[in-house]
């Protein structure tokens, strides 16, 4: 089984509300990330966990929460978010975080924050 | 940062080869060399990697230049279904590193 599934599929929410986004994998992987892509642009990374700590936080807002409760599960906990927050979230993992090996990506959440 | 340079876009005819460059003049002596796809709206797609070798797969081949600052993405026969855009990554040492650049979006003509 080589596939990381993301939940849901798509979210709409307003500005008050609280979320989540889920991502599960079950390779094995040690490493898994969060990405966000906005429409044309690249995927952006904002999370690493490795080895269920946090690794890099590259500087997302304290409005977006990671959080890693085993080696499988990946949460994206979503607060107080404004419309420019809307954009694909992506998740991904990787055997762990030497350079050699692949990213596996699921299909992504798209978000619309109204 | 190591960063790369990727053509904006390219097109190809079905069933001929095509070759995607991507420059990388800043990478260092231990960056692994990552090609990614996505296809529309799709989440992206591991294609290959590579050190200093040339690479095979059943996906594509990676051409890595000797100095190792340029490297192409060589598909042996574009089909209607490789029409996506192309990443071209540079992972670091350490592993943290894992930026993309704007990439190459393909087209494939019938």
């Amino acid at each position: 089984d080589t596939e990381v599934t993301q939940t849901p599929k798509h979210l709409v929410m307003g500005m008050t509300n609280k979320k989540s986004l889920k991502c599960e994998q079950h390779m094995g992987h040690r490493a898994m990330y969060w990405y966000k892509q906005k429409a044309k642009k690249p995927p952006e990374l904002m999370f690493v966990y490795s080895y269920e700590k946090l690794s890099i936080n590259e500087s997302v807002p304290s409005r977006f929460s990671p959080e890693c409760p085993n080696s499988s599960l990946l949460n994206l906990h979503l607060h107080a978010l404004q419309p420019e927050d809307s954009a694909l979230y992506l998740c991904a993992s990787s055997q762990d975080l030497a350079r050699l090996y692949e990213q596996y990506f699921g299909p992504g959440t798209r978000l619309t924050v109204t | 940062d190591a960063k790369t340079t990727q053509p904006n876009s390219m097109e190809s005819n079905e069933e001929e080869p095509v070759h995607l460059p991507c420059n990388h003049s800043t990478i260092s002596g231990t960056d692994y060399i990552h090609w990614y796809r996505q296809l529309p709206s799709q989440g992206p797609e591991y294609v290959i990697h590579g050190l200093t070798s040339n690479v095979n797969n059943r996906m594509a081949s990676l051409a890595i230049a000797e100095d190792r600052k340029s490297s192409t993405l060589i598909l042996h026969r574009a089909t209607l279904r490789d029409a996506a855009v192309y990443y071209c990554i540079l992972r670091d040492d350490t592993g943290n590193q894992f930026y993309f650049g704007t990439g190459t979006s393909l087209t494939v003509i019938p």
